[in-house]
């Protein structure tokens, strides 16, 4: 079956950036994923990234995807104590379940 | 943007009774919602995928007699959790994907509700 693995945790100083890795096996992947879960609460969606491309950007947040490798990565530039949550990547064929990583701990130090 | 309401937020309940946890889609037709399950610290784990107006699919080990779902409308999606155990107590999270996922093929996400705590005693 599908297979996501990710780093437990990350600590990082204000201001730094951040860079959560992922890594995944199913290779017919459409769309990944990253989603943010603050403490008690659901998950929000922080971007997505269809398969066929390299890269995406949004403001601070910037996605790199090596298909090849199937290794994808979430940077965040300027890193701020509210980013501190966990982060999730995840993989989806399209209209198929979504496949969640194991979360990796961003903790961002004042 | 599309919202999913999950009530309630948080549940305590007595062993042997059951539990309804409800799933809104507020702005949109979701024609297919996911139900998982967390355990502290730990990612999500899918218990099973509602669709609508058909019965759902349970993941394996997910015993479809104890965790009822029941998605009767394009907008409302429910699981009871029926003669609880103390071992159900957990954090249960639903999603939606968006009908017009599957029309357009555009990506709108999963939105996910805010999650429901349940503890039971």
């Amino acid at each position: 079956g599908e297979d996501v693995e990710q780093s437990l945790f990350l600590s990082v100083r204000e201001g730094d950036s951040s860079v959560i890795n992922c890594t995944y096996t199913d290779s017919s992947s459409t769309y990944l994923y990253w989603y943010k879960q603050e403490p008690g609460a659901g998950l929000q969606l922080l971007t997505y990234i269809f398969s066929n491309m390299d890269m995406k950007q949004d403001q601070r947040l910037t996605v790199l995807l090596n298909k090849k490798d199937k290794h994808l990565s979430l940077r965040i530039a300027d890193t701020q104590t509210g980013d501190s949550a966990i982060y999730f990547c995840a993989e989806t064929r399209g209209y198929q379940k979504v496949t969640f990583g194991t979360g990796t701990k961003l903790q961002v130090i004042p | 943007g599309a919202v999913v309401s999950q009530h309630p937020s948080w549940v305590i309940c007595k062993s042997g009774t059951s539990v309804k946890i409800e799933c809104r889609s507020l702005d949109f037709q979701a024609t297919t919602m996911f139900w998982y399950r967390q355990f502290p610290k730990q990612s999500l784990m899918l218990m099973a995928t509602s669709n609508e107006g058909s019965k759902a699919t349970y993941e394996q080990g997910v015993e479809k007699d104890k965790f009822l779902i029941n998605h009767a409308s394009l907008t409302l999606s429910t699981l009871t959790v029926t003669s609880a155990h103390p071992e159900d107590s957990s954090f249960y999270i639903c999603s939606a994907r968006d009908r017009l996922f599957s029309q357009t093929g555009a990506n709108y996400g999963y939105t996910f509700g805010s999650g429901t705590r349940l503890t039971v005693v």
